[in-house]
């Protein structure tokens, strides 16, 4: 079965500082990968994907994340946070190339913004 | 462009009622789904519309859980008999070119 593992529950950095958040998934196929992004109390936003091609993808609020199929990977980073970007962040893979439309999501890990 | 609505954004409701969730998908997307996420955990999958058919259902949905899609447009998801251990968020996201868009979420407390 799939799997996202998202290794840190809860991550602090102080403002203007660089960020990584990690993703590993368990996936058979070629995977399609997104980050959202959630802040409290409302639903998911995109900030990214990964169908194929260039492995470094760039998104919204300068995010971008890079896949890499050997260690089954798809990290997050921002060269330098906003107190903004304090929320919740899960990464997600699509099962259509397993014949399910479904997305399997990690269990986020929370970002909190030290100003 | 109208995002994904989701009606009413809170529930409170007492263990043994039914409640229902109404979901509005960007339209022409064909692809609805549900899901449910709870404290602490990301969503997790329920079931999947493709037009006005019902194609997969996570086992997750019990029997006291039922979706709609009558006209392949809006959506109802009915929880009969809630318990407290439904209390979750619900979010409705539609899909198109293989990318999902998400509702803002139900959250639903059984008291």
């Amino acid at each position: 079965a799939q799997s996202v593992t998202q290794p840190d529950i809860h991550i602090t950095v102080s403002e203007g500082a660089s960020l990584e958040l990690r993703c590993n998934y368990s996936y058979g196929a070629t995977p399609y990968l997104f980050w959202y992004v959630q802040s409290p109390g409302q639903g998911l936003q995109l900030l990214l994907k990964y169908f194929s091609g260039d492995t470094l993808v760039q998104g919204i609020k300068g995010f971008e994340a890079e896949f890499k199929r050997s260690q089954s990977s798809f990290n997050l980073r921002k060269p330098s946070v906003h107190w903004s970007d304090a929320a919740e962040y899960f990464c997600a893979v699509d099962n259509s190339g397993a014949g399910s439309y479904q997305l399997t999501f990690g269990k986020g890990t929370k970002l909190s913004v030290i100003p | 462009d109208t995002g994904v609505s989701q009606d009413p954004r809170h529930k409170i409701t007492k263990r043994g009622q039914n409640v229902t969730f109404r979901c509005d998908p960007i339209s022409e997307h064909n692809r609805l789904y549900w899901y449910r996420q709870t404290l602490g955990q990301g969503p997790e999958f329920l079931t999947y519309f493709q037009n006005e058919a019902q194609l997969e259902k996570s086992r997750l949905l019990s029997d006291r859980f039922s979706a709609e899609r009558p006209k392949g447009s809006f959506s109802t998801l009915e929880i009969q008999r809630t318990e407290q251990g439904d209390s979750a968020m619900y979010l409705c996201a539609s899909r198109q070119n293989n990318e999902q868009f998400f509702g803002p979420g139900t959250r639903l407390t059984v008291l």
